[in-house]
């Protein structure tokens, strides 16, 4: 089945040390998407790629970078997690930019800091 | 600025009873509104959408959602819950040409 994978889907680091989070997708989508989704709140639009075109939300914070080195991958890199980074982090894709396109969604990762 | 307002952070329902989530939302222009459901250990998936035309939207799993301009409110419903609807759901607006944002989830519990 095509599908959104997430890895891992439980992550423990400690506070300041750098972190990576992986997405891979076998919908062959244009669009990936990276949520942050904390509990009991609604998830958070972090940034997106239309191809390979970077899209950060104005609001991100500088410590969240992002990588897709190919169609099928995408990176999520917290270079210094902060014990308010902790949360769910949700990757998604669609086939073309825009909301009314459907976004296909993985299992997430939570991230516990230390 | 636009937002998204699930009142019911959780609700319990008896299997087989009829079921209404709510959501209301604030946006100048004409919204864009989507039900996703996340169950446990799953990602989001859609349930439906509204975009424009009848303003009841059938969904998948036998849900539906009535879209109220007057109210500002796009509240789903089902007629008779089975015990895999329990999840969390959420209501989400799309924004511009390329966001969704979403409102933070109700909770659904079914007992026997």
């Amino acid at each position: 089945d095509a599908m959104v994978i997430q890895n891992p889907r439980y992550q423990v680091t400690q506070f300041g040390k750098p972190v990576t989070l992986s997405c891979s997708q076998t919908l062959n989508h244009n669009v990936m998407y990276w949520y942050q989704q904390k509990s009991s709140q609604a998830p958070k639009l972090l940034f997106h790629y239309y191809d390979k075109d970077f899209n950060n939300e104005a609001d991100t914070p500088d410590n969240f970078q992002s990588r897709r080195p190919n169609t099928s991958f995408c990176f999520l890199d917290i270079r210094s997690p902060g014990l308010g980074d902790a949360a769910m982090y949700l990757c998604a894709t669609s086939s073309r930019a825009g909301f009314y396109n459907e976004q296909f969604f993985g299992p997430g990762t939570r991230l516990t800091v230390l | 600025a636009q937002s998204v307002t699930q009142p019911d952070i959780h609700i319990t329902v008896s299997e087989g009873a009829s079921l209404e989530l709510r959501c209301n939302y604030s946006y100048g222009a004409t919204p864009y509104l989507f039900w996703y459901v996340q169950s446990p250990g799953q990602g989001l998936q859609l349930l439906l959408k509204y975009f424009s035309g009848d303003t009841l939207v059938q969904g998948i799993k036998g849900f539906e959602a009535e879209f109220k301009r007057s109210q500002s409110s796009f509240n789903l419903r089902k007629p008779s819950v089975h015990w895999s609807d329990a999840a969390e759901y959420f209501c989400a607006v799309g924004i511009g040409n390329e966001k969704l944002t979403f409102g933070t989830g109700t909770r659904l519990t079914i007992i026997p």
